[in-house]
Formats: C-alpha cells, structure tokens, sequence
C-alpha cells in the first residue's frame, strides 16, 4: 500500500529560523514520483517541488531546499530563515508506478510569528 | 487562460439533496480528479479521469458520481447530500497523469446540513 506521513501536525517558528518540515513515505514501487505543495491562508493550492525516484540529488530554490533520502524512505523540506509569508499549511504527497492516484500526507501546519 | 474554474464557491445542502460541483479547465489536460480536505486528513481523492470517457475511484468515492463527456469538464456529483460529506472540495488537473504537477481549482466549501 501508498502511504505518506506528516508526523508534524503544527510547527510555530520565529521569523529568520531555519525550519525543516518531514515527509515519510511507504511503497513498494520501485517507480514513483514525490511532491511538495504549499496551501497558504488564502486556501489555494500551489505547487513547489516534484521528484522521481531515480534522482536522489538534493534540490535548493532560493530559501527552500529539499533532501531526498531513498534509504530513509524520506523527502524533507527545509526553509531557511523563514518569513511570515511561509505561514501555510504544507502537503507532501506520492504517486506510484503510472496510476491516476496521487496520495497526500496530513498536511503540516506552519505558523511563522513575526 | 482561466486554468482550473471550480463552481460554486459555497454551498449549504439539506440532507438528502444532491447536487453537482462543477470543473472546468482550458488547458487542454487529459488528466483531471477531485479531491475532498478535512481537517487533519489532507486531501483524500474521490475520482479521476485520465481522459474523455474514462473515469475510476479514487480513495474515498462513495456517495460521489462523475462522468467525463469532454476533456475540459470533470463535474462532481452528490446524489444524496450527507453531514459526512461536509468539506472543502477541489478539483485538480495535469497534461497525462497524477505523477506531473497538478493544477488546482480554488474550492468549493460544501456545508451538509
């Protein structure tokens, strides 16, 4: 079975921490693709990041980095020195071999304080 | 380009009524799904489409009908509105498949009374 987990439900932080934000993932596809989107206040959903499993190289864009470790069956997301814009709730979520599923994690309440 | 349009953008049912939420988007995707969020669940897929006339369940799709007569439209039915069924619903597309980025309508909060 798909499965992904956000262990973190809620992280309040103060503006200019580093945050990182887990993701923990169950399949047993040897195949499959992992995303990252954002869901801020306004309730829209938007999407940041997507990677195959294939391509475990770490990946930086501006202050969000991503670490992808196959042995740990994880994809974290770092925000280094945070900002109240990043105040939202973040998904991960995973897609199998070629199925029209795409599974979501819980979500992760961030709440950066001013 | 409007992208993904999702109507309307509140509704109060009864029990017992149903209804059609309705998706619709111009960029020409073949894939397309609905998923609902509750709090503390992410989001759960119902349905989706990876094509016009092909459609399949999703994680949680009782209670719920679709069809797809056309690539830009993907309407989500309710046959017999239930407090269960209370949510925020959001329709979502891609070119092929649920492994590309999906783009998001931007809700409809569905009250069952």
């Amino acid at each position: 079975a798909q499965k992904v987990t956000q262990a973190q439900t809620e992280i309040s932080v103060v503006e200019k921490e580093d945050v990182t934000l887990d993701c923990v993932y169950e399949t047993r596809d040897t195949t499959y693709y992992l995303f990252w989107y954002k869901q801020p206040p306004s309730g829209e959903l938007v999407f940041l990041i997507r990677r195959n499993s294939f391509d475990e190289q770490n990946e930086i864009s501006g202050r969000y980095s991503w670490n992808f470790q196959k042995s740990t069956s994880s994809f974290n997301f770092t925000i280094t020195a945070s900002q109240v814009v990043d105040s939202a709730v973040y998904f991960c979520a995973l897609n199998t071999g070629n199925t029209g599923k795409l599974i979501f994690g819980q979500g992760t309440t961030l709440q950066v304080k001013p | 380009n409007a992208g993904v349009t999702q109507t309307p953008k509140f509704q109060v049912l009864k029990t017992g009524q149903s209804m059609t939420l309705q998706c619709a988007q111009d960029m020409n995707h073949e894939y397309m799904s609905w998923y609902r969020q509750d709090p503390g669940m992410g989001l759960r897929l119902i349905h989706y489409s990876v094509g016009a006339g092909i459609t399949d369940q999703g994680e949680v799709p009782n209670g719920y009908n679709v069809s797809r007569s056309t690539t830009e439209d993907f309407p989500l039915r309710l046959l017999s509105a239930a407090p269960s069924q209370t949510s925020v619903y959001f329709c979502a597309s891609s070119f092929t498949g649920a492994a590309e980025k999906l783009f998001f309508g931007s809700g409809t909060q569905l009250s069952v009374l």
